[in-house]
């Protein structure tokens, strides 16, 4: 157990529906980061927030939205679902900036179909 | 922009041999960070070695090293005395000096073991 904490581990839904992901962090750490991982892809990384506020911004499309809660725990929003869609989302927390690297959640396998 | 580049797809060893994965990044910035991560089959993202750009010493966790080359950009891993555990999809992965954390990764070498 790495300490982050990913719900749910799998998610089966159909085109153009909405699902919520949610990611605690490790005790203690501020930051909260998004991936997402797809064969074509890679590790693509979606948004970061610290302490609450969005701090970076990476390839998230517009149908997709975050938030990080005051107890630190975040939630990514996926709307109007493609197949496209279908990857392994992971949530990764740090105590600060991640500089010195940070502690992944085991992934959610979101299934668009 | 940051880029890594793992030009290994596949690599495969035989158990108790010694394999090195190649990695190469692309970068202006002077301080930085490099990292390998470690994706077995269950899919966790597990943090195998870490390497300051600062540091000329190259870092090393127990069976695992790092052959660092700045000048080159180079940040290679090597796995001694290898383990059926170890078989993974391995990550390279890049992190700028700065206060943001993001993390920019390889498309990844998956390492297969042989007994």
């Amino acid at each position: 157990d790495s300490g982050v904490t990913q719900t749910p581990k799998h998610l089966i839904t159909a085109t153009g529906q909405r699902v919520t992901l949610r990611c605690s962090p490790r005790s203690g750490d501020l930051s909260v980061y998004w991936y997402q991982q797809s064969l074509d892809q890679g590790l693509q990384f979606l948004i970061q927030y610290y302490n609450g506020e969005e701090r970076a911004k990476g390839n998230i499309l517009e149908r997709f939205s975050a938030q990080q809660f005051p107890d630190l725990h975040s939630e990514l929003n996926l709307s109007s679902l493609e197949l496209g869609d279908s990857a392994l989302y992971f949530c990764a927390s740090s105590e600060n900036t991640g500089l010195g690297g940070y502690t992944f959640g085991s992934g959610t396998r979101l299934t668009v179909v | 922009a940051q880029t890594v580049t793992q030009s290994q797809p596949e690599m495969s060893v035989q158990e108790a041999e010694t394999v090195t994965l190649s990695c190469t990044y692309d970068t202006s910035e002077s301080d930085y960070y490099l990292f390998w991560y470690k994706q077995p089959p269950s899919r966790q993202m597990i943090l195998v070695i870490r390497q300051e750009a600062y540091k000329q010493q190259n870092a090393t966790e127990n069976r695992f090293s790092v052959n660092f080359q700045k000048a080159a950009k180079s940040f290679s891993l090597k796995i001694s005395d290898s383990q059926l555990g170890d078989a993974a999809m391995y990550f390279c992965a890049y992190n700028r000096g700065s206060t943001l954390g993001r993390l920019y990764f390889g498309r990844g070498t998956q390492l297969t073991v042989w007994p």
